[in-house]
């Protein structure tokens, strides 16, 4: 089974700053199936990217997703309000069962 | 507009079962692979099992495999999940989500609001 490691598990900034979210996998992830949700307080998770790259629908373009192998990313390039929430990445490309990270909380500094 | 509505949580002695199920609408569900996803108190996501377009695979997670049992009807456009033996730490928020295609190794592209399972004496 993939281990996804997420850190920092918490990053403290102000709105306006640069986030920068690591996920690094066990073993590689076949062909960049990654996975990144953003959950906010008693909302059910909302998919960001897939791909390790691309946007879901409707996902705004300061959200950007990158790696490939073991290490992966995702950034947010300048926070707005509504931003700070929990994140977590998930793997795909592994049989026969999914994993999640343990979730990186990007709360206002 | 694509909708996901759990249903079938509560309070349940260990030891006993529970049936949950999701309503699917909005999109063709067939054409779909779906899962449940739980997350417990305070913590963080865990996938609990996933079921291809027409049920022909299946996959589990090892902290359930055995006891929990994933089914879907797609002449009901419903989704299931039949959780036997249930423990303590069973507790959680049951997330139902569309995955991205028919095979359930995927990603999770739409989430319903979740239902809670409380396993408790």
């Amino acid at each position: 089974e993939i281990v996804l490691t997420q850190s920092p598990g918490t990053l403290s900034l102000s709105p306006g700053e640069r986030a920068t979210l690591s996920c690094r996998a066990s073993q590689s992830v076949s062909s960049s199936y990654l996975a990144w949700y953003q959950q906010k307080p008693g909302q059910a998770p909302r998919l960001l990217i897939y791909g390790a790259s691309s946007r879901a629908t409707g996902i705004p373009d300061r959200f950007s997703g990158s790696g490939s192998g073991t290490d992966f990313t995702l950034t947010i390039s300048r926070l707005e309000p509504e931003d700070f929430a929990v994140y977590y990445c998930q793997q795909y490309g592994s049989s026969p069962r999914l994993t999640f990270g343990g979730g990186t909380k990007v709360e206002i500094k | 507009e694509v909708q996901l509505v759990e249903s079938g949580g509560g309070l349940v002695q260990p030891g006993r079962s529970l049936r949950l199920s999701c309503a699917a609408s909005g999109f063709t569900f067939d054409d779909y692979a779906m899962h449940w996803v739980r997350q417990a108190p305070g913590k963080g996501l865990e996938w609990v099992s996933g079921i291809s377009w027409n049920s022909g695979s299946i996959g589990y997670a090892d902290s359930v495999k055995g006891r929990f049992t994933i089914s879907r009807d797609n002449a009901k456009n419903s989704l299931y999940l039949q959780m036997n033996s249930l423990r303590a730490e069973d507790t959680a928020l049951y997330y139902c989500a569309k995955g991205d295609y028919d095979f359930w190794s995927g990603f999770m592209n739409v989430w319903g609001k979740g239902t809670t399972v409380t396993v408790s004496s």
